[in-house]
């Protein structure tokens, strides 16, 4: 089976804090692809990073980073200085043989001024 | 324009109504997608398009009818639909079906 799970439902941090998304995936897959995408309250979907399964290393952006870790199944998602424009709700999604995007049930963040 | 537009971004009908949801993209992608997003739910995918052929429909009603005419555009045509069909519905495409889908920003469904 292929899944998602993204347990954090709500989080609330104080202007730059540092938060992390975490995200767990579940695939028998060797070759798959994790994603990040960002959801603004205007609705789209906004591409944050792709990392494939033969791809272990952390990756740094900006304010942003990754930890993908296949021992545990995780590719978390840290901000680092949360700013009030981070607030968005935050989704983890798989890709793998199946050809279809498995999507968490998403992270919303409030970032407070 | 640029990325993935979709056209109306927000839209109210009636039950008895028939309309038309519009997404075009601009990327050269080969590959175009429908999801819907209700509230507190996860994602559903609901029709994928590859190379203008459906290739995906994940047991979506027949009221939700789709249209690919090329490979930059997709239509998905309502009739008929039910007050729990009220949601954001969005459009993806991708270069291939393995690759980054890029999203559009939705248009917010309310069926009164």
């Amino acid at each position: 089976a292929q899944k998602v799970t993204q347990a954090q439902t709500e989080i609330s941090v104080v202007e730059k804090e540092d938060v992390t998304l975490d995200c767990v995936y579940e695939t028998r897959d060797t070759t798959y692809y994790l994603f990040w995408y960002k959801q603004p309250p205007s609705g789209e979907l906004v591409f944050l990073i792709r990392r494939n399964s033969f791809d272990e290393q952390n990756e740094i952006s900006g304010r942003y980073s990754w930890n993908f870790q296949k021992s545990t199944s995780s590719f978390n998602f840290t901000i680092t200085a949360s700013q009030v424009v981070d607030s968005a709700v935050y989704f983890c999604a798989l890709l793998s043989g199946t050809y279809k995007y498995i999507f968490g049930t998403g992270t919303r963040l409030k970032v407070l001024a | 324009e640029t990325g993935v537009t979709q056209t109306p971004r927000h839209l109210v009908m009636g039950m008895t109504n028939k309309k038309s949801l519009k997404c075009e993209q601009h990327l050269g992608h080969n590959a175009m997608y429908w999801y819907k997003q209700s509230a507190k739910k996860p994602l559903e995918l609901m029709f994928v398009y590859n190379f203008k052929e459906q290739t995906e429909n994940n047991s979506v009603p027949s009221r939700f009818s789709p249209e690919c005419p090329n490979s930059s555009h997709l239509f998905l045509h309502l009739h008929t639909l039910q007050p729990e069909d009220s949601a954001l519905y969005l459009c993806a495409s991708s270069q291939e079906r393995v690759e980054t889908q890029y999203f559009g920003p939705g248009t917010r469904l309310l069926v009164l």
